[in-house]
């Protein structure tokens, strides 16, 4: 997991309330994207960003906001944190290569919302 | 709709022998394969992944085969290890944005020795 750096490791929110997940990277990747994991349900996508000032939503992008500010950043934002946002978040981030790219995982963030 | 599938959520194996894990997928775009391992309290780490034009990759004891017509992959490991104990990912997608994933729900292999 080298190079993707996340804050917090864990956290414990109530219903309604806001947060951020931290994200860096010192890898000087042009890509980065954030998953969460569920049980039973690998990884999925929330949010993706192709370079800085870019963002773009993924397959559950509901109740999250991204910006990309920097190429090294890549925050995650809850809005209203519910319930059904408890899960395991994963920051990633990759370069372009056309062999394919090799995208690297930060540890983990453990999100609670009761 | 799970576009990826790992039908298999365990596999036990003994140390020594081989694991054989297995992955479908349904969408016919998918170009770029992967496999991650993950341990327990950490992020997933890349283990191999193989392009479209290819059926076969190596990588000392990993071994992943590619089936495009069955839209089917599998990844061997030979010999298996303790430390291969893991839950396994098999992930996909397009090379074109390859930096956007679809994964498997997961497979959990336990070495016993």
């Amino acid at each position: 997991n080298a190079g993707v750096t996340q804050t917090p490791k864990f956290q414990v929110l109530k219903t309604g309330q806001s947060m951020t997940l931290q994200c860096a990277q010192d890898m000087n990747h042009e890509y980065m994207s954030w998953y969460r994991q569920d049980p039973g349900m690998g990884l999925r996508l929330i949010h993706y960003s192709v370079g800085a000032g870019i963002t773009d939503q993924g397959e559950v992008p509901n109740g999250y906001n991204v910006s990309r500010s920097t190429t090294e950043d890549f925050p995650l934002r809850l809005l209203s944190a519910a319930p059904s946002q408890t899960s395991v978040y994963f920051c990633a981030s990759s370069y372009s290569s056309i062999s394919g790219n090799t995208i690297y995982f930060g540890e983990g963030s453990w999100l609670t919302v009761v | 709709d799970q576009q990826v599938k790992q039908n298999s959520p365990s596999l036990s194996v003994q140390e020594g022998r081989i694991s054989i894990l297995n992955c479908d997928y349904t969408n016919s775009m998918f170009d770029y394969f992967l496999w991650y391992k993950k341990y327990p309290a950490e992020g997933p780490t890349f283990l191999i992944s193989i392009s479209s034009i290819k059926d076969k990759n190596e990588d000392g004891r990993f071994t992943v085969f590619l089936n495009k017509s069955a839209k089917h992959l599998s990844l061997h490991i030979v010999p298996s290890q303790p430390g291969d104990s893991a839950v396994y990912f098999c992930a996909a997608s397009q090379l074109s944005n390859d930096y956007k994933l679809s994964f498997g729900a997961g497979t959990t292999v336990t070495v016993r020795a």
